[in-house]
């Protein structure tokens, strides 16, 4: 069974541009979660959909963030503009619905805005 | 405000003898914890869990011990081996999202 996947590994961004993360979570885990560790700091929930509803997103920071899951598959998380705080590794989990507590984690995207 | 701490930032750990790493919560509603490994430009790998309702779950080398009284939950290698040098996160959930600690990076030296 193949884990989560995230696209791409490292982007590197200036000030001010947009950035696309990817998401391709467990087949079949409805619950998919979006998490950020920034340098120095413990690793933070952003937000949570179940199928392709977002269930709480009250760790966006910011209305820059803007993340998607069409069809209850893969999603997405837009930064635009980007900001040099932004800087960060953003982590895709996704989990079972019938065992929603426990997440697996994809390798992560390592942002560096410049 | 720090909801789940893991006070020792780092652990050296002779191969072969017990690693013990802590965490400590202050958050009531938690419910359920867990423990992940991380190496370096990797994303955080399930180790082993444990619901509120226990105060013990094994897993091979693994074991978790939660103390609810004190809000504290403990993850016990043993024996330690090289390949278990890496990051370890204690995490707590009381809902879906998962509250994590810093981490301690444990190094098992041979």
């Amino acid at each position: 069974e193949a884990g989560v996947t995230q696209f791409p590994s490292h982007s590197v961004i200036e000030k001010g541009q947009t950035v696309t993360l990817r998401c391709d979570p467990i087949s079949g885990h409805d619950n998919l979660y979006w998490y950020r560790r920034v340098m120095g700091k413990e690793i933070k929930f952003l937000l949570h959909f179940v199928k392709e509803s977002k269930q709480d997103e009250s760790g966006m920071p910011n209305n820059r963030f803007l993340a998607e899951r069409t069809g209850g598959t893969y999603s997405t998380l837009k930064v635009q503009p980007a900001e040099l705080e932004d800087s960060g590794v953003y982590f895709c989990a996704s989990s079972q619905a019938t065992r929603r507590q426990t997440q697996y984690f994809g390798p992560g995207t390592r942002l560096l805005v410049l | 405000d720090q909801q789940v701490k893991q006070n020792s930032p780092s652990l050296s750990v002779q191969e072969g003898r017990i690693s013990i790493l802590n965490c400590d919560y202050t958050n009531s509603m938690f419910d359920y914890f867990l423990w992940y490994k991380k190496y370096p430009a990797e994303g955080p790998t399930f180790l082993i869990s444990i619901s509120s309702i226990k105060d013990k779950n094994e897993d091979g080398r693994f074991t978790v011990f939660l103390n609810k009284s004190a809000k504290h939950l403990s993850l016990h290698i043993v024996p330690s081996q090289p390949g278990d040098s890496a990051v370890y996160f204690c995490a707590a959930s009381g809902g879906y999202q998962l509250t994590f600690g810093k981490g301690t990076k444990l190094s098992v030296i041979p």
